[in-house]
């Protein structure tokens, strides 16, 4: 099993959808979740972080299921600009590295 | 503030040249990473170091070395470069709060073709 999973898509959605994205990981011992955003040959930059009561910025929800060692992010009311790679990435203690998820690929649509 | 800034930006090598990819952060973080990313593939991890003086493999660490003499710097070398190491690299960096790791940044990447 990979150490994070996502589902690579792509999600091709109209403006104003809701879509969600998944993510699992396994290491148990993992403290700290993120979502990235990715453009193309850009570098990754934080969406937001992930914490385990959940949490909420502005359109973006992020979710934390940690018995299921699971993440999740929606998005709603879709804009164009939000057609990107979004990349699910997850840390373990010290001296343990980041680790990401192949990303998926969201593509908004007029 | 540049954050992390990764030299050069582009290159393209001959096969069996060596080179080296400079990362230089000014955050004062503890951790550094360099990661390789390819079509399909998402960014795998290359080796990353959690303080000065310390380093450690992670996914796919043959073919290249690193150093972080400076905890300002990380290096990345390829000693003898291959086609198979033609890739977008990219370097990070991120530090630790009560037992929690922040987020990391990225440079802005370097494109290495090797032909």
């Amino acid at each position: 099993r990979k150490e994070v999973e996502q589902d690579p898509g792509p999600f091709n959605v109209p403006e104003g959808a809701t879509v969600a994205f998944n993510c699992t990981y396994s290491n148990s011992a993992s403290q700290s979740f993120f979502w990235y955003r990715q453009d193309c040959r850009k570098e990754p930059k934080l969406l937001m972080s992930v914490y385990s009561s959940g949490n909420e910025d502005g359109r973006f929800t992020a979710q934390l299921n940690r018995a299921s060692q699971y993440i999740s992010l929606l998005i709603r009311d879709s804009k164009l600009s939000d057609s990107a790679t979004y990349l699910c990435v997850v840390n373990g203690w010290a001296g343990t590295a980041l680790i990401f998820g192949k990303g998926t690929t969201l593509s908004v649509s007029s | 503030n540049a954050g992390v800034t990764q030299t050069p930006k582009f290159r393209v090598l001959k096969t069996g040249q060596s080179m080296t990819l400079l990362c230089a952060q000014d955050m004062n973080h503890e951790y550094m990473y360099w990661y390789r990313q390819d079509p399909g593939m998402g960014l795998r991890l290359i080796h990353y170091s959690v303080g000065e003086g310390t380093t450690a493999k992670g996914e796919v660490p043959d073919g290249y070395n690193v150093s972080r003499l400076k905890k300002q710097n990380f290096l990345l070398g390829l000693e003898s470069a291959a086609p198979s190491q033609t890739s977008v690299y990219f370097c990070a960096s991120s530090s630790l709060v009560e037992g929690s790791r922040t987020e990391a940044f990225f440079g802005q990447g370097t494109r290495l073709t090797v032909v």
